[in-house]
């Protein structure tokens, strides 16, 4: 079954750090560029970041950038994003989720069930 | 960044009929490539996200031919021939044409 399962969520003070895991299983892994997105409580959807199959390159959303690494270990199937400096702001479902390309680049086919981020002192 | 509307924000829709969520980009989604990378996605309460549609009018696989996405430039639009039970959640827009992806506000469809 082609699955993403996150953890490492929960509860972090401000300037905080925290590292998301995001488990792939049924496909093969290195073969596809990995997003994270988030969810603020109640509301819409955020690109956070994403990083292509070789782990060779990485993008960020400004409101992260210099905070955040996106990383993945391809021989473990798993994602990760580090995120330090945290802030109130941050706090959201995190989704980790899979571009397939052979459909499009704007196919994200698999979402893992999220994990909740919460910044607060 | 591509600013994503939708319209309505809220869609009180009847077993059995029609519904339409429009999406509106700021800036033509056409891609150098000459694709249209709009997608649409629904949400339903405490579930992440699953794709719908993809390349503004492809869908994915297992999604029932009730789902059928159009548009092109900068308006596109989902439509639900026959709502069913099943369909209630959020509805977003994504577009993968320019980094970043930005998505709309979401539309709400509840059954009435």
């Amino acid at each position: 079954e082609l699955q993403l399962v996150e953890s490492g969520g929960g509860l972090v003070q401000p300037g905080g750090s925290l590292r998301l895991s995001c488990a792939a299983s049924g496909f093969t892994f290195s073969s596809y560029w990995m997003h994270w997105v988030r969810q603020d409580p109640g509301k819409g959807l955020v690109f956070v970041s994403r990083i292509n199959g070789d782990g060779s390159s990485t993008n960020y959303a400004d409101s992260v950038k210099g905070r955040f690494s996106i990383s993945r270990d391809n021989a473990k199937n798993t994602l990760y994003l580090q995120m330090n400096s945290l802030r109130a702001e941050d706090t959201a479902v995190y989704y980790c989720a899979r571009e397939n390309l052979k459909l499009g680049r704007d196919a994200f086919d698999i979402w893992g069930q999220g994990t909740m981020v919460s910044v607060s002192s | 960044d591509i600013v994503m509307t939708q319209t309505p924000l809220s869609s009180p829709v009847t077993l059995g009929q029609p519904a339409s969520i429009s999406c509106r980009s700021s800036q033509s989604l056409v891609h150098s490539d000459g694709n249209t990378y709009l997608s649409w996605l629904h949400q339903r309460p405490g579930q992440p996200p699953r794709l719908l549609i993809y390349k503004n009018s492809n869908r994915f696989s297992g999604v029932p031919d009730r789902f059928s996405g159009s548009g092109a430039g900068t308006d596109f639009t989902l439509k639900i021939s026959r709502v069913e039970a099943e369909d209630v959640g959020v509805y977003y827009c994504m577009q993968a044409t320019q980094f970043p992806r930005t998505f709309g506000p979401g539309t709400k469809v509840e059954i009435k």
